[in-house]
């Protein structure tokens, strides 16, 4: 089955605990990018991926870091978590720009 | 500058009654693909419909259609007899290319019994 898989699903941490969200696709996929989505503002695009080893910013990237050494596989890494990146992140994944973009079912992060 | 707005924060309806959620974008360039997403209380996004912008042909799926005027720059979504099950958030966006993917506020929709 095709799918974008995200862990771990739910997330309590203290400020300033490194953490990392993990993202793989089994789609074979170019594309992967990450997502916040807050009330009122949506989703925002944090970082994308265009293939391996090619990353870029997104909108708000501050605060985020990712890496992408395997095509499946596009992690994000909070070094030092703070109570305002407490959201709800997906990862996502397309085959090129402008096909239908996969959706992980989301990581509920909570920084106290 | 690209952007998505979806003016509609929460629209409310009784079950039974069309809803039109609307969506209007900008962008300045002549290749993009737009995009409708659901996301149900559950949390998940379900991909609804895509659209490039050579294709201005409205689309039906059942209860759900789209009219798509790059005119007014519009991609509107309109539910015909709404059922309970449709209450969601939902999400218009655009895609311009290099995968940067803008997406609007969401529209809250309730549909009551």
């Amino acid at each position: 089955e095709a799918q974008v898989t995200q862990n771990p699903r739910y997330l309590i941490t203290v400020t300033g605990k490194k953490l990392t969200v993990t993202c793989s696709q089994n789609m074979n996929h170019e594309y992967m990018s990450w997502y916040r989505q807050d009330p009122g503002l949506g989703l925002r695009q944090i970082y994308y991926s265009m293939n391996v080893e090619v990353t870029d910013k997104g909108d708000v990237p501050e605060g985020y870091k990712v890496s992408r050494k395997e095509k499946r596989n596009f992690p994000l890494i909070l070094e030092s978590p703070s109570p305002n990146q407490t959201s709800l992140y997906f990862c996502a994944s397309s085959l090129v720009f402008g096909n239908t973009i996969y959706f992980g079912e989301g990581s509920w992060l909570t920084v106290v | 500058a690209q952007k998505v707005t979806q003016a509609q924060t929460e629209i409310s309806v009784v079950e039974k009654e069309d809803v039109t959620l609307d969506c209007v974008y900008e962008t300045r360039d002549t290749t993009y693909y737009l995009f409708w997403y659901k996301q149900p209380p559950s949390g998940e996004l379900v991909f609804l419909i895509r659209r490039n912008s050579f294709d201005e042909q409205n689309e039906i799926s059942g209860r759900y259609s789209w009219n798509f005027q790059k005119s007014t720059s519009s991609f509107n979504f309109t539910i015909t007899a709404s059922q309970v099950v449709d209450s969601a958030v939902y999400f218009c966006a655009l895609d311009t290319g290099g995968f940067k993917t803008i997406f609007g506020a969401g529209t809250r929709l309730f549909v009551k019994a």
